[in-house]
């Protein structure tokens, strides 16, 4: 199985601050990769797919990135409705897989 | 709007079948795939399977002989069959449609449903 590395595991930044998630593929994944969003007690939304084509509706204060084994998402001003665990996925191979999250909370 | 709902019991006992329903709204099951994901207490989650729009089914083999998900096309509803469980199957439980737009990703989730398996 691809195993998908995220980091960090919990994040605490203010508001206005642009915040970066990572996450590493144990094998090139050729930008099959989808960033979530969950809030508490609420279903994923999806925010990018493709690494970098952002989901409609999305706020575009959100973007995706990377290539091969290394991407990430980038929140470029932070808002408080933005805290939640973000998860990666990759659909490259089967079976999908997950990061492991990153908590994200505002200072 | 494509809405999807997972029903089934809460508690299931070690050794028995954990058996879901997703119910979907607004758009046929007989297009695109619909899987289950999981979300285990500590917060990894796994994708479990899915079924497809002519029903053929891919499963985690993680999950070796113990899954099953089929399909009620008249109902627009698809299900999750778990045997064999044990306390390690303690989760939340997701159904998902999947997408394919040059890329898969997972566009539309059920709320989820907590299962504990306890004795």
């Amino acid at each position: 199985d691809i195993q998908m590395t995220q980091s960090p595991a919990s994040l605490s930044a203010s508001l206005g601050e642009t915040i970066s998630i990572e996450c590493l593929a144990s094998e090139g994944i050729s930008s099959y990769l989808a960033w979530y969003q969950q809030k508490p007690g609420k279903s994923p939304q999806l925010l990018i797919y493709g690494a970098n084509s952002l989901q409609a509706g999305v706020p575009s204060r959100f973007s995706g990135s990377g290539s091969g084994t290394q991407y990430s998402l980038k929140i470029s001003s932070m808002q408080p409705e933005d805290e939640g665990d973000y998860f990666c996925q990759q659909s490259y191979k089967f079976p999908w897989t997950f990061g492991g999250g990153t908590k994200l909370e505002l200072k | 709007e494509v809405q999807l709902q997972e029903s089934g019991p809460g508690l299931v006992k070690p050794s028995q079948s954990l058996s879901l329903t997703c119910s979907v709204t607004g758009y046929s099951i007989t297009s695109n795939y619909w899987g289950w994901i999981r979300k285990f207490p500590g917060n990894k989650m796994e994708w479990m399977g899915y079924i497809s729009y002519s029903g053929s089914t891919s499963y985690n083999p993680s999950l070796k002989s113990r899954i099953s998900i089929t399909r009620d096309t008249s109902k627009n509803q698809f299900f999750l069959q778990l045997n064999s469980v044990t306390t390690e199957d303690t989760a939340t439980y997701y159904c998902a449609r999947s997408q394919y737009y040059g890329y898969w990703y997972f566009d539309f989730w059920g709320p989820g449903t907590m299962v504990t398996v306890s004795s």
